[in-house]
């Protein structure tokens, strides 16, 4: 059974940094390409970043670049979001997701929340 | 960057009746790489369609998907109790790499 499971979330104060991971078991994380997409409090879902499964190509939203990193392990089978210089618009449920058929997200994991505030 | 705009954004329907959705590109989305999802309160999304057209694994027949180029719709034949829920369509293939509509809310009428 394919599994997905964030952790690091939490409350951080404007300008400080978080590590979001995501543990991914029940498939092959090594062939699969992997996104962090966040969802702000009662809004919808905005995509934050893409990692091919490699690690060689690496995409950002506008809103992160710069400010955030993405990267894998795969001999850990574990995706990372570093977070830098956090906004209060950065507060959200960041969810991991694989990537499938036609680059739909198949499976995601249940989320991990994300409060920056003072 | 596409824009996908979907409407209408709250559509109030009872069990048993036909729900139509539709999700607007503001730009032709490339071979088909549009999906739509299922969203209950406090879950994760939930793969329904991808490839425009093609059932996730374990979706039943009842939801559907059409549409090409510009223009898709999600269609539900007959709203099941737990079919209540927010929809999104979201592209891939172009950059952004993937982007979202704003949903719809399919409540209970």
């Amino acid at each position: 059974e394919v599994q997905l499971v964030e952790f690091g979330g939490g409350l951080v104060q404007p300008g400080g940094s978080l590590r979001l991971s995501c543990a991914a078991s029940g498939f092959t994380f090594s062939s699969y390409e992997m996104n962090w997409v966040r969802q702000a409090p009662g809004k919808g879902l905005e995509w934050v970043s893409y990692i091919s499964s490699s690690g060689i190509n690496i995409y950002y939203a506008d809103s992160v670049r710069g400010r955030f990193t993405i990267s894998r392990d795969n001999a850990k089978n574990s995706l990372y979001l570093q977070m830098n210089s956090l906004r209060a618009e950065d507060t959200g449920v960041y969810y991991c997701a694989r990537d499938g058929y036609y680059q739909a997200a198949g499976y995601w994991g249940q989320g991990t929340l994300v409060t920056v505030s003072s | 960057e596409i824009v996908l705009t979907q409407s209408p954004g709250t559509l109030s329907l009872s069990p048993g009746e036909r729900a139509t959705l539709s999700c607007r590109a503001s730009q032709s989305v490339s071979s088909g790489y549009l999906a739509w999802y299922q969203q209950k309160p406090g879950q994760a999304p939930r793969l329904l369609i991808y490839g425009a057209s093609t059932r996730a694994t374990g979706i039943p027949d009842r939801f559907s998907g059409s549409g090409s180029g510009t223009d898709f719709t999600l269609t539900i034949s007959r709203l099941e109790p737990e079919d209540f829920a927010v929809y999104y369509c979201q592209q891939s293939g172009s950059s952004p790499r993937l982007t979202f509509g704003g949903g719809t809310k399919v409540e209970i009428k």
